[in-house]
């Protein structure tokens, strides 16, 4: 089966730059979409194929994907940008295709 | 504006049986494939089941699959979740997810979600 890999946390001052990684097999053929999800609540849409932003998103969230990596980047990072981080894809690749989330990246506003 | 409600979360036994429900409202139900992801305490997300939009079509992750059904009534704008012979594995929130397909499909709308505790 498919797997992505996350780093488990990442740390950023605020003000700083965050970046955040998903690591699968030739993931650049996938679309890769990002959810954000704070302590207690629900998973949120902040990218999705692999660079848009669904309206109400800050620009400071952006995407790239190529290769065998997909980063999801965040500028000028704030203190509610602290929450976990989670990539997704759709692998179609097997017999049974699956709807695959990474691991997930814990952010830390120091 | 779009709102899933789920519900029926509970205490179950191992072995025992749940149905959740999620209610959907502000936008049109049944043009939407659906899905379930469920998240044990302290983990990552996990796939568990979608159906299409009509109902005619659904698939389960691995894990689930046998016991878990999945289903939706349309006139009703609410999807369920059967879950039979619970494992303390099934230990989770539950979460109904809308979903957008096109390029590769995604979630862009989500429920609050309904804790399942499977513990005698």
């Amino acid at each position: 089966s498919y797997v992505l890999t996350q780093p488990p946390s990442v740390s950023v001052a605020p003000g700083k730059t965050a970046r955040i990684t998903c690591g699968g097999n030739n993931i650049g053929s996938k679309s890769v979409h990002w959810y954000q999800q704070k302590p207690g609540q629900a998973p949120v849409l902040v990218i999705y194929y692999d660079s848009d932003r669904p309206s109400g998103i800050p620009e400071r969230f952006s995407g790239s994907n190529s290769g065998n990596t997909a980063t999801l980047t965040i500028s000028r990072v704030e203190a509610g940008d602290e929450a976990d981080y989670y990539c997704q894809v759709w692998d179609s690749s097997s017999d049974h295709p699956n709807y695959v989330f990474g691991t997930g990246t814990k952010v830390t506003v120091l | 504006e779009v709102q899933l409600v789920e519900s029926g979360g509970g205490l179950v036994q191992p072995g025992g049986s749940l149905r959740l429900s999620c209610a959907a409202s502000g936008f049109t139900f049944s043009s939407y494939w659906m899905h379930w992801v469920r998240q044990a305490p302290g983990k990552g997300l996990v796939w568990v089941s979608r159906i299409n939009s009509d109902g005619s079509s659904t698939s389960y992750a691995d894990s689930v699959k046998g016991r878990f059904t999945i289903s939706r009534d349309n006139a009703k704008n609410t999807l369920y979740l059967q879950m039979n012979s619970l494992r303390a594995e099934d230990t989770a929130v539950y979460y109904c997810a809308r979903a957008e397909y096109g390029g590769g499909p995604y979630f862009d709308y989500w429920g609050q979600g309904t804790l399942v505790t499977v513990s005698s």
